[in-house]
């Protein structure tokens, strides 16, 4: 099956200091799996913060971003310095695009304490 | 802008009762989601839904029925609920398509089931 590991499931980092939380992914069935990166505030669903549909390639929204690497299967997060106002919980996720419709896989999610 | 709604936000149940957690897009996206979070678990896919009268199972469908009666509408029913179904549901659109799909999620539902 499809799988999304975070190793960690929490991270506190002081505010103006760099950040990197670790995912890596697992598939027997998706040559090129969509890689996602979602966020979701306190109180609040889900939002998308970034995407990546193509091995090699990075994504970057508000200061984070993350590189699809197709030979380590891993799609790390960072960002050089961080704010308060990111404390939240970040998934990262795999998506299908193969047969039978679209289905996405999260992982487990790392939430991320800003210290001011 | 893209909203999800879901209701109601929290729910107490009792164990054998029926639970109806419903969902409505604004999107007009054909896919529809029913997700779980538990601690130390990622989202799990319940049910989902490529359209109006159609449900597909998920990952984990055991103990769940789902219901999509309009492109708008898609519930998670749970006939008799038990407390290992205590947890958060989020419900989520997406367009059709296969490619750099955004899924856009409700604020979920925080079932406590007795």
């Amino acid at each position: 099956g499809d799988s999304v590991t975070q190793t960690e499931g929490q991270v506190t980092v002081s505010e103006s200091k760099s950040l990197i939380i670790n995912c890596t992914y697992s598939t027997t069935s998706i040559a090129y799996p969509n890689l996602f990166w979602y966020v979701r505030y306190p109180g609040e669903g889900l939002q998308l913060l970034l995407k990546v549909i193509t091995a090699g390639q990075k994504g970057s929204s508000r200061g984070f971003e993350a590189t699809y690497n197709k030979e380590t299967t891993s799609f790390h997060l960072q960002k050089a310095s961080v704010q308060e106002s990111d404390s939240a919980v970040y998934y990262c996720a795999l998506g299908d695009p193969g047969t039978g419709g679209y289905k996405v896989v999260f992982g487990s999610g790392t939430r991320l304490l800003v210290s001011p | 802008e893209a909203a999800v709604t879901q209701s109601p936000r929290n729910k107490v149940a009792v164990t054998g009762g029926k639970v109806t957690l419903s969902c409505n897009q604004t999107n007009n996206h054909n896919n529809m989601y029913w997700y779980r979070q538990d601690t130390g678990h990622g989202l799990r896919l319940i049910h989902y839904s490529y359209g109006a009268g159609s449900t597909e199972k998920g990952d984990i469908p055991d103990g769940y029925k789902a219901s999509r009666p309009s492109q708008e509408n898609f519930s998670l029913i749970l006939e008799l609920a038990t407390p290992s179904q205590t947890s958060v549901y989020f419900c989520a659109s997406g367009p059709l398509g296969v490619s750099a799909e955004t899924l856009y999620f409700g604020s979920g539902t925080r079932l406590t089931v007795l």
